[in-house]
Protein backbone atom coordinates (compact mmCIF):
# COMPACT_ATOMS: atom_id res chain seq x y z
CA UNK A 1 0.00 0.00 0.00
CA UNK A 2 1.37 3.78 -0.46
CA UNK A 3 0.60 4.75 2.73
CA UNK A 4 -1.04 8.06 3.36
CA UNK A 5 -0.38 10.53 0.73
CA UNK A 6 -0.36 14.13 1.22
CA UNK A 7 0.51 17.24 -0.76
CA UNK A 8 2.29 19.56 -1.46
CA UNK A 9 5.11 18.16 0.99
CA UNK A 10 6.43 21.90 1.20
CA UNK A 11 4.73 25.36 0.97
CA UNK A 12 5.43 29.01 0.94
CA UNK A 13 3.25 31.48 0.82
CA UNK A 14 1.74 35.71 2.01
CA UNK A 15 -0.31 36.17 4.18
CA UNK A 16 -3.44 36.28 3.47
CA UNK A 17 -3.19 33.98 0.27
CA UNK A 18 -5.50 30.77 0.42
CA UNK A 19 -3.86 27.72 0.93
CA UNK A 20 -5.12 24.34 0.63
CA UNK A 21 -3.36 21.14 1.62
CA UNK A 22 -4.56 17.63 0.22
CA UNK A 23 -4.60 13.96 1.69
CA UNK A 24 -5.31 10.82 0.46
CA UNK A 25 -5.48 8.28 2.87
CA UNK A 26 -5.14 4.54 2.69
CA UNK A 27 -7.79 2.54 1.31
CA UNK A 28 -10.14 0.91 3.16
CA UNK A 29 -9.46 3.31 6.47
CA UNK A 30 -12.73 4.26 7.76
CA UNK A 31 -10.95 7.05 9.81
CA UNK A 32 -8.89 10.31 8.27
CA UNK A 33 -7.27 12.96 11.13
CA UNK A 34 -6.24 16.19 10.30
CA UNK A 35 -2.90 17.49 12.88
CA UNK A 36 -1.01 20.25 13.25
CA UNK A 37 2.43 20.45 14.44
CA UNK A 38 4.18 23.55 16.08
CA UNK A 39 7.25 23.86 18.21
CA UNK A 40 5.08 25.57 21.05
CA UNK A 41 1.79 23.36 21.01
CA UNK A 42 3.34 20.44 19.79
CA UNK A 43 0.91 17.77 17.76
CA UNK A 44 -2.55 19.28 18.22
CA UNK A 45 -5.63 17.34 16.45
CA UNK A 46 -7.24 19.41 14.27
CA UNK A 47 -10.41 17.30 12.50
CA UNK A 48 -11.24 13.95 12.39
CA UNK A 49 -13.81 12.21 9.54
CA UNK A 50 -15.27 8.96 10.28
CA UNK A 51 -16.89 7.51 6.90
CA UNK A 52 -16.07 10.88 5.11
CA UNK A 53 -18.58 12.46 8.17
CA UNK A 54 -16.93 15.25 10.37
CA UNK A 55 -17.17 14.34 13.19
CA UNK A 56 -14.88 16.44 15.74
CA UNK A 57 -13.92 19.74 14.70
CA UNK A 58 -13.12 21.39 17.86
CA UNK A 59 -9.44 21.59 17.68
CA UNK A 60 -10.34 23.85 14.48
CA UNK A 61 -8.39 27.46 15.48
CA UNK A 62 -10.67 29.26 14.06
CA UNK A 63 -13.17 30.04 10.93
CA UNK A 64 -10.09 30.72 8.84
CA UNK A 65 -9.80 27.00 8.38
CA UNK A 66 -11.97 24.26 7.38
CA UNK A 67 -11.63 20.97 6.15
CA UNK A 68 -13.77 18.97 3.82
CA UNK A 69 -13.62 14.69 2.74
CA UNK A 70 -16.03 14.83 -0.33
CA UNK A 71 -15.42 11.24 -0.70
CA UNK A 72 -13.65 8.09 1.39
CA UNK A 73 -10.33 8.74 -0.56
CA UNK A 74 -9.64 12.57 -0.95
CA UNK A 75 -9.58 15.36 2.23
CA UNK A 76 -8.98 19.13 2.27
CA UNK A 77 -7.77 21.08 4.88
CA UNK A 78 -7.87 24.82 3.73
CA UNK A 79 -6.72 28.38 5.42
CA UNK A 80 -7.93 31.21 3.73
CA UNK A 81 -6.75 34.31 4.53
CA UNK A 82 -3.27 32.29 5.62
CA UNK A 83 -1.76 34.27 8.80
CA UNK A 84 2.16 33.64 9.35
CA UNK A 85 1.25 32.03 13.29
CA UNK A 86 -0.68 29.48 10.65
CA UNK A 87 3.37 28.15 10.31
CA UNK A 88 3.67 24.32 10.79
CA UNK A 89 3.85 21.05 9.80
CA UNK A 90 -0.10 19.46 8.34
CA UNK A 91 -0.14 15.96 9.13
CA UNK A 92 -3.07 13.66 7.87
CA UNK A 93 -3.66 10.29 9.27
CA UNK A 94 -5.46 7.69 8.70
CA UNK A 95 -6.82 4.46 10.25
CA UNK A 96 -8.92 1.48 9.86
CA UNK A 97 -11.18 0.18 12.29
CA UNK A 98 -8.41 -0.84 14.79
CA UNK A 99 -6.48 1.66 16.82
CA UNK A 100 -3.51 2.35 15.15
CA UNK A 101 -3.20 5.36 13.17
CA UNK A 102 -0.95 6.05 9.96
CA UNK A 103 0.21 9.01 9.25
CA UNK A 104 1.77 11.07 6.19
CA UNK A 105 4.68 12.68 5.55
CA UNK A 106 3.25 16.09 5.96
CA UNK A 107 2.97 19.30 4.37
CA UNK A 108 5.22 22.14 5.60
CA UNK A 109 3.68 25.53 5.33
CA UNK A 110 5.60 28.86 5.54
CA UNK A 111 3.42 31.95 5.48
CA UNK A 112 4.85 34.95 5.18
CA UNK B 1 -9.59 15.95 29.59
CA UNK B 2 -7.04 13.15 29.55
CA UNK B 3 -3.74 14.96 28.94
CA UNK B 4 0.00 13.37 27.87
CA UNK B 5 3.20 14.38 29.97
CA UNK B 6 6.67 13.66 28.76
CA UNK B 7 9.17 15.20 31.02
CA UNK B 8 12.26 15.35 29.18
CA UNK B 9 12.06 17.65 26.38
CA UNK B 10 15.91 16.70 25.10
CA UNK B 11 17.54 14.07 25.92
CA UNK B 12 21.62 13.55 24.61
CA UNK B 13 23.08 10.29 25.22
CA UNK B 14 26.10 8.82 23.91
CA UNK B 15 26.37 5.72 21.45
CA UNK B 16 25.70 2.55 23.50
CA UNK B 17 24.33 4.06 26.19
CA UNK B 18 20.59 2.81 28.19
CA UNK B 19 17.76 5.03 27.25
CA UNK B 20 14.03 5.49 28.84
CA UNK B 21 11.90 8.40 28.03
CA UNK B 22 9.14 9.05 30.66
CA UNK B 23 5.54 9.19 29.67
CA UNK B 24 2.84 9.70 32.34
CA UNK B 25 -1.31 10.33 31.04
CA UNK B 26 -3.52 11.61 32.76
CA UNK B 27 -6.91 9.74 32.59
CA UNK B 28 -8.87 6.70 35.11
CA UNK B 29 -10.60 4.69 32.60
CA UNK B 30 -9.07 1.95 29.99
CA UNK B 31 -6.46 3.46 27.49
CA UNK B 32 -4.45 2.54 24.68
CA UNK B 33 -0.86 3.80 24.65
CA UNK B 34 1.60 3.95 21.99
CA UNK B 35 5.04 5.47 21.00
CA UNK B 36 5.94 7.08 18.05
CA UNK B 37 8.95 8.38 16.32
CA UNK B 38 9.72 11.03 14.50
CA UNK B 39 13.14 10.93 12.24
CA UNK B 40 14.47 14.50 11.19
CA UNK B 41 12.04 15.91 8.26
CA UNK B 42 9.69 12.71 8.89
CA UNK B 43 6.36 11.33 9.30
CA UNK B 44 4.90 9.50 12.43
CA UNK B 45 6.37 6.44 12.70
CA UNK B 46 4.66 4.02 15.05
CA UNK B 47 7.80 2.29 17.28
CA UNK B 48 4.77 0.54 19.70
CA UNK B 49 1.85 -0.18 21.18
CA UNK B 50 -0.29 -1.46 24.05
CA UNK B 51 -3.54 -2.57 24.23
CA UNK B 52 -3.99 -5.33 26.77
CA UNK B 53 -2.43 -7.82 28.38
CA UNK B 54 1.54 -8.35 29.26
CA UNK B 55 2.48 -4.42 30.23
CA UNK B 56 5.76 -5.06 28.63
CA UNK B 57 5.04 -4.64 24.92
CA UNK B 58 8.32 -4.99 22.19
CA UNK B 59 8.28 -2.48 19.50
CA UNK B 60 10.58 -1.82 16.37
CA UNK B 61 14.50 -1.45 16.44
CA UNK B 62 15.24 -3.09 19.62
CA UNK B 63 12.49 -0.51 21.65
CA UNK B 64 10.36 -1.73 24.44
CA UNK B 65 8.22 -0.04 26.72
CA UNK B 66 6.27 -1.13 30.31
CA UNK B 67 2.52 -0.09 30.99
CA UNK B 68 2.34 0.67 34.68
CA UNK B 69 -1.08 1.10 35.56
CA UNK B 70 -0.78 2.14 39.15
CA UNK B 71 1.93 4.85 38.03
CA UNK B 72 -0.04 6.00 34.68
CA UNK B 73 2.86 5.20 33.06
CA UNK B 74 4.18 4.29 29.90
CA UNK B 75 7.83 4.60 29.58
CA UNK B 76 9.82 4.22 26.45
CA UNK B 77 13.26 1.91 26.85
CA UNK B 78 16.26 0.82 24.87
CA UNK B 79 19.22 -1.24 26.04
CA UNK B 80 21.28 0.57 23.68
CA UNK B 81 21.12 3.07 21.78
CA UNK B 82 22.59 3.71 18.34
CA UNK B 83 23.21 6.79 16.74
CA UNK B 84 20.43 6.14 14.53
CA UNK B 85 17.85 7.00 16.83
CA UNK B 86 18.42 10.37 17.03
CA UNK B 87 15.09 11.90 16.43
CA UNK B 88 12.07 13.16 18.35
CA UNK B 89 10.05 10.36 20.31
CA UNK B 90 6.24 11.16 21.05
CA UNK B 91 4.09 8.85 23.60
CA UNK B 92 0.09 9.20 22.60
CA UNK B 93 -3.18 7.86 24.62
CA UNK B 94 -6.24 7.31 23.06
CA UNK B 95 -9.14 6.64 25.55
CA UNK B 96 -11.02 2.69 24.70
CA UNK B 97 -13.58 3.39 22.57
CA UNK B 98 -12.81 6.83 21.58
CA UNK B 99 -11.19 8.25 18.49
CA UNK B 100 -8.44 11.08 19.60
CA UNK B 101 -5.43 10.26 20.04
CA UNK B 102 -3.38 12.55 22.72
CA UNK B 103 0.21 13.16 21.95
CA UNK B 104 2.76 14.43 24.46
CA UNK B 105 5.28 17.48 23.72
CA UNK B 106 7.66 15.20 22.34
CA UNK B 107 11.48 13.91 23.84
CA UNK B 108 13.51 14.97 20.93
CA UNK B 109 16.77 12.98 21.49
CA UNK B 110 20.12 13.57 20.56
CA UNK B 111 22.94 10.19 20.56
CA UNK B 112 26.54 11.62 19.97
CA UNK B 113 28.46 9.69 18.16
Amino acid sequence: DAGVIQSPRHEVTEMGQEVTLRCKPISGHDYLFWYRQTMMRGLELLIYFNNNVPIDDSGMPEDRFSAKMPNASFSTLKIQPSEPRDSAVYFCASRPGGNTIYFGEGSWLTVV
Amino acid sequence: AQSVSQHNHHVILSEAASLELGCNYSYGGTVNLFWYVQYPGQHLQLLLKYFSGDPLVKGIKGFEAEFIKSKFSFNLRKPSVQWSDTAEYFCAVKIQGAQKLVFGQGTRLTINP
